[in-house]
Parts: structure tokens; sequence; C-alpha cells
């Protein structure tokens, strides 16, 4: 596509559900980063992968965060019983390549109530 | 772990006024690039630096990097309202991969 996708947009859920958050990235894009962002904050790096290699997953803040990547092309993150700290713009971005910036989607916004 | 510094946290200027912001890495950066978000918006690259004392032009926008490619900043010259956003840097260390690190980021207003 021409530009990261990410669904949904908007995302309520109850406290202690499970969420899964989609990620399109650019097609050929090789690197897919997930960030979180909470209102008026900085950028949280929770998960990163480059190609084939083994993710790296040291930014996920607990064991009920996971995050695969099928096929080297879309990416889902997965949040297990969720908590109102979780409550977050989740922000997905791709790059073409090892030197590149890159593109942000329009971030899924999750509220935990 | 890298850690990257941007100073000022907010800032507010009069339009037309200058603006620079300041980015700092606890280690030796490979490459650094910036990014612009506005209000309720997402990232969206600016530009990438990668050598050493290297200088770039984008309008009234100009990135450099440090000599020691440990520093780097952005300056605004004659500040618009559109300029308003909030500035991230994010820098890559020499590992085998670029993961970036993302600065704190500063907080642009501009008053009419």
């Amino acid at each position: 596509g021409a530009g990261v996708s990410q669904s949904p947009s908007n995302k309520v859920t109850e406290k202690g559900k499970d969420v899964e958050l989609r990620c399109d990235p650019i097609s050929g894009h090789t690197a897919l980063y997930w960030y979180r962002q909470s209102l008026g904050q900085g950028l949280e790096f929770l998960i990163y992968f480059q190609g084939n290699s083994a993710p790296d997953k040291s930014g996920l803040p607990s064991d009920r965060f996971s995050a695969e990547r099928t096929g080297g092309s879309v990416s889902t993150l997965t949040i297990q019983r969720t908590q109102q700290e979780d409550s977050a713009v989740y922000l997905c971005a791709s790059s073409p390549r090892l030197l590149g910036g890159y593109t942000f989607g329009s971030g899924t916004r999750l509220t935990v109530v | 772990g890298q850690q990257v510094m941007q100073i000022p946290q907010y800032q507010h200027v009069q339009e037309g006024e200058d603006f620079t912001t300041y980015c700092n890495s606890s280690t030796t950066l490979s490459n650094i690039q910036w990014y612009k978000q506005r209000p309720g918006g997402h990232p969206v690259f600016l530009i990438q630096l990668v050598k050493s004392g290297e200088v770039k032009k984008q309008k009234r926008l100009t990135f450099q990097f440090g000599e020691a490619k440990k520093n780097s900043s952005l300056h605004i010259t004659a500040t618009q309202t559109t300029d308003v956003g909030t500035y991230f840097c994010a820098g890559s260390n020499s590992g085998g991969y670029q993961k970036v690190t993302f600065g704190t980021g500063t907080k642009l207003q501009v008053i009419p």
C-alpha cells in the first residue's frame, strides 16, 4: 500500500480482556517497529523486527505483551489481560532498508476501562 | 542502554523568532534522524544525517550532526504557526542493524 496501515484506529476494551492490534507495513519494507505513546509523552520502544532475524523484544513491558510478524509483512501486537495503564496510542513504523527513515502509521488509540 | 536526551522539553516562541532543539546521545551514533509530530498526528520523517559534522538544510530548517557523532541540533529560522509540533531526534548506534532510539522530544508552540 501507499503507507503504513494500522487497525483498528480506536479500541475501547474492558480491563482484563485481550486485544490484538494490526499493522500492515509498506510492501517490501524489511524493518518494522512497534512503539507506544501515552498522552503528551515520548515514544516508548516495544519491539523491532528486521527481515528474518530474531525480533528485538527488549522493550516489551511485561509478558502480557507479545508480537509476531508473519511472512515478513503484517505484524500483530497482542496484549493479554489488559490493564488501565496499557491505555495509549500504539504506533507501528516500517523502513525499507538499513539506513532510512521510518514511515509511521496513524496508530491505534487503546483505551482500557 | 543507549539514551537520547533532548533539550528543551518545551519551547514557546513568538512567530518570526528562531528556534533550536538539541539532541544528545550517551553513545556514539552511526546516524541520526529527525521527525516532526503535529498535535494529534503521528511522527513524520524529516531527514537523516550520517557523516560527522554534516549540515543539511530544508528551507527554514537546518540540521547538524556533531563532530563526535554524539549530538545533533535542529534550528528553525523565522518560525511560523505551521511549525507547531513535537520534534524528535532518533539515533542509531553502530550495531549490525539499524535500531533507532528516539529522543525525549521538544514540543514547540508558536504564538501568532
